[in-house]
């Protein structure tokens, strides 16, 4: 089983829609991070939680929310979606430490 | 290297070479790095890290060379195999946690049998 799991694995959805990735972990991680790939950029980081009551911004968090409901599960919302958010969205756990434990990713397509 | 635009570097290899993927790091203060293999439909994979005092680290088939001077960091794969081709990239911390990591863009590695 995969010790952080993403749903779903694809999404395409129009533009205007609110659209909810979903993120969980059975590493027992604290942190937990939403990042978002697009080809020829490296990972850029969208929102990240120390634990469930702490969310904080990162670069690219504008048109974008997130939900830590539980140390095991942290949720990014699109609130009205719009073309320039297809991506490849990923979410990540760590430790203490800066190394990441990534999911296999969400394929979002904005129409 | 690190990517320009929408096409990744390639690097091609035959299976049983020893390969090297280069990435080139932005900020001299940056204190910790790390690689990270990505598979097709996959999710990025640890691989190796190492800190800024020091110059190298072995892993499994895997070293990871640092030169500070030049800002440059190294990941070779000894004997790669078609299971290494990926794409990898480099991450530098260039601040006080985790927030301030820095990924590059990549580079594709294809392994011939």
């Amino acid at each position: 089983d995969a010790d952080v799991t993403q749903t779903p694995r694809n999404r395409i959805t129009k533009t205007g829609k609110r659209i909810m990735l979903e993120c969980s972990q059975t590493k027992g991680h604290d942190r937990m991070y939403w990042y978002r790939q697009d080809p020829g950029l490296g990972l850029r980081l969208i929102y990240y939680s120390f634990d469930v009551k702490d969310i904080n911004k990162g670069e690219i968090s504008d048109g974008y929310s997130v939900s830590r409901q539980a140390q095991a599960k942290f949720s990014l919302s699109l609130e009205s979606a719009i073309p320039n958010q297809t991506a490849l969205y990923f979410c990540a756990t760590s430790d203490l430490g800066e190394k990441l434990f990534f999911g296999s990713g969400t394929q979002l397509s904005v129409l | 290297g690190e990517s320009v635009g929408l096409h990744l570097p390639t690097l091609s290899v035959q299976e049983g070479d020893n390969s090297i993927i280069n990435c080139a790091y932005s900020n001299s203060a940056s204190d910790y790095f790390i690689w990270y293999k990505q598979e097709s439909g996959k999710g990025p994979q640890f691989i190796i890290d190492i800190r800024s005092n020091m110059d190298k680290r072995q892993g499994q088939r895997v070293t990871v060379l640092l030169n500070k001077t030049v800002k440059h960091l190294s990941l070779q794969i000894a004997a790669t195999q078609p299971g290494d081709s990926a794409v990898y990239f480099c991450a530098e911390n260039t601040g006080e946690g985790f927030q301030k990591l820095v990924f590059g863009t990549g580079t594709r590695l294809l392994v011939s049998p």
